[in-house]
């Protein structure tokens, strides 16, 4: 079974330069999750899909932040402008429906913004 | 709100001892709790759950985790630690209906030889 994919897996960018993650869940799983890890911190969700429709994006800085997840499977996430603080590692994951469902995380993109 | 703590940044341990990784955790009704590996430069990966039933849960690669409602804890065990069991452990915990999964900051595990 194919895991989550996610690319780039780096990415180097200026400070108010724009920049886009892409991920591809696993199969038959609906509900699709962002997150951000920055360095010495546990995973912050930063929204989650169900199917093509957002479930939570309340920790989502809707100034700079977008996402999207067309025909309810691959989503994209952009940061424009991009900030400092926003280095971090953008983990993507996907479940089966439900919170009792365990998560599969793709490998991230590490993200350094200058 | 949810909240879930790990009060130990790292935990020292030698190979063939047993380990265990603390969590306790905040959630409204009932909780729904996870333990995930994390190996440097991948993503998390997923060891078990508990969901109701039985108070002692087991998960990959010979973990086990016990669950305590009264002290609301989570404690990560395994009777045998290995080298290669060296990684952060995340602790994370979720709610029924649509809750968002709240993670812990982590606790780094290192197994000496």
């Amino acid at each position: 079974e194919a895991g989550v994919a996610q690319s780039p897996r780096y990415k180097i960018i200026e400070k108010r330069q724009s920049v886009a993650f892409w991920c591809n869940p696993i199969s038959g799983h609906a509900t699709l999750y962002w997150y951000q890890q920055i360095l010495g911190q546990g995973p912050k969700l930063l929204i989650q899909f169900q199917n093509n429709g957002v479930v939570d994006d309340s920790q989502l800085p809707k100034d700079r932040f977008s996402a999207e997840r067309l025909k309810g499977v691959d989503s994209t996430l952009k940061i424009q402008p991009a900030k400092l603080e926003d280095s971090a590692v953008y983990l993507c994951a996907s479940s089966f429906s439900g919170p009792s469902y365990e998560q599969y995380f793709g490998p991230g993109t590490r993200l350094t913004v200058t | 709100a949810q909240s879930v703590a790990q009060p130990e940044d790292q935990v020292n341990v030698a190979e063939g001892n047993p380990l265990t990784v603390k969590c306790t955790y905040s959630v409204s009704g009932n909780p729904y709790l996870f333990w995930y590996v994390q190996y440097p430069n991948r993503g998390l990966q997923f060891l078990l759950k508990y969901i109701t039933g039985d108070n002692l849960v087991k998960g990959s690669y010979g973990f086990e985790a016990e669950f305590n409602k009264s002290q609301t804890s989570f404690l990560l065990k395994k009777p045998s630690a290995l080298v290669s069991d060296s990684a952060l452990y995340f602790c994370a915990a979720g709610g029924t209906g649509f809750q968002k999964l709240v993670f812990g900051t982590g606790t780094r595990l290192l197994v000496s030889p």
